[in-house]
């Protein structure tokens, strides 16, 4: 089955620079990877996505890059603010509309954006 | 957007009791609805997925007389932890796909405490 590792566990940095996060997933048969962002005591809500026909997409401070040869894909958000500090996680799943199958998660990412 | 809403957000019960969780759909149809279990720092544990009129797929390891799943209609399904016991003390999180759609929509978590 899928599995996703996801790295690093911990993320520290100040205000204004970029925080990378990366995963690594293992099924290529993978073909929708979607990044979330969860707050404390909340579900996760959704802050990017991409399919692995698409190599890059970005919207505004987010962007996502997917190398299907490596098998890997990055988050990169730009001139972070306090407010990005969260927990974040990347996922992997297969299939399309109805037929989508089961997201796998990574561990997580808790990025933390000093004022 | 595609809302779920789930409901209770936090719950404490005593020990031996049910609790019933439950997870709706609001401005679209959901033929398949997941349920996962989220530790403290801790990643999103798929625990079943719920097909609308079927009986729901567990993962491996989770005891499906425990955790009663019912997903009677294309916009809500509702998971029973039955005879909850300190070690069900858990973050329980539903989430849905669009029917016909991409991408997966988060509640915004339960929080279960048995005391």
């Amino acid at each position: 089955g899928e599995n996703v590792e996801q790295h690093p566990s911990t993320l520290s940095v100040q205000e204004g620079d970029s925080a990378v996060i990366k995963c690594t997933y293992s099924d290529s048969a993978s073909n929708y990877f979607p990044w979330y962002k969860q707050e404390l005591g909340k579900g996760p809500q959704l802050i990017i996505d991409i399919r692995s026909n698409v190599g890059e997409k970005k919207d505004q401070r987010i962007a996502v890059t997917l190398n299907k040869t490596a098998k890997h894909f990055s988050l990169h958000i730009t001139e972070t603010q306090p407010e990005d500090s969260a927990v974040y996680f990347c996922a992997a799943s297969f299939g399309s509309g109805g037929s989508q199958g089961n997201l796998i998660f990574g561990k997580g990412t808790k990025l933390s954006v000093k004022p | 957007g595609a809302v779920v809403s789930q409901h209770p957000s936090w719950v404490i019960c005593k020990s031996g009791t049910s609790v019933k969780i439950e997870c709706r759909s609001l401005d679209f149809q959901a033929t398949t609805m997941f349920w996962y279990r989220q530790f403290p720092k801790q990643s999103l544990m798929l625990m079943a997925t719920s097909n609308e009129g079927s009986k729901a797929t567990y993962e491996q390891g989770v005891e499906k007389d425990k955790f009663l799943i019912n997903h009677a209609s294309l916009t809500l399904s509702t998971l029973t932890v039955t005879s909850a016991h300190p070690e069900d003390s858990s973050f329980y999180i539903c989430s849905a796909r669009v029917l016909g759609g991409d991408g997966y929509t988060f509640g915004s978590g339960t929080r279960l405490t048995v005391v």
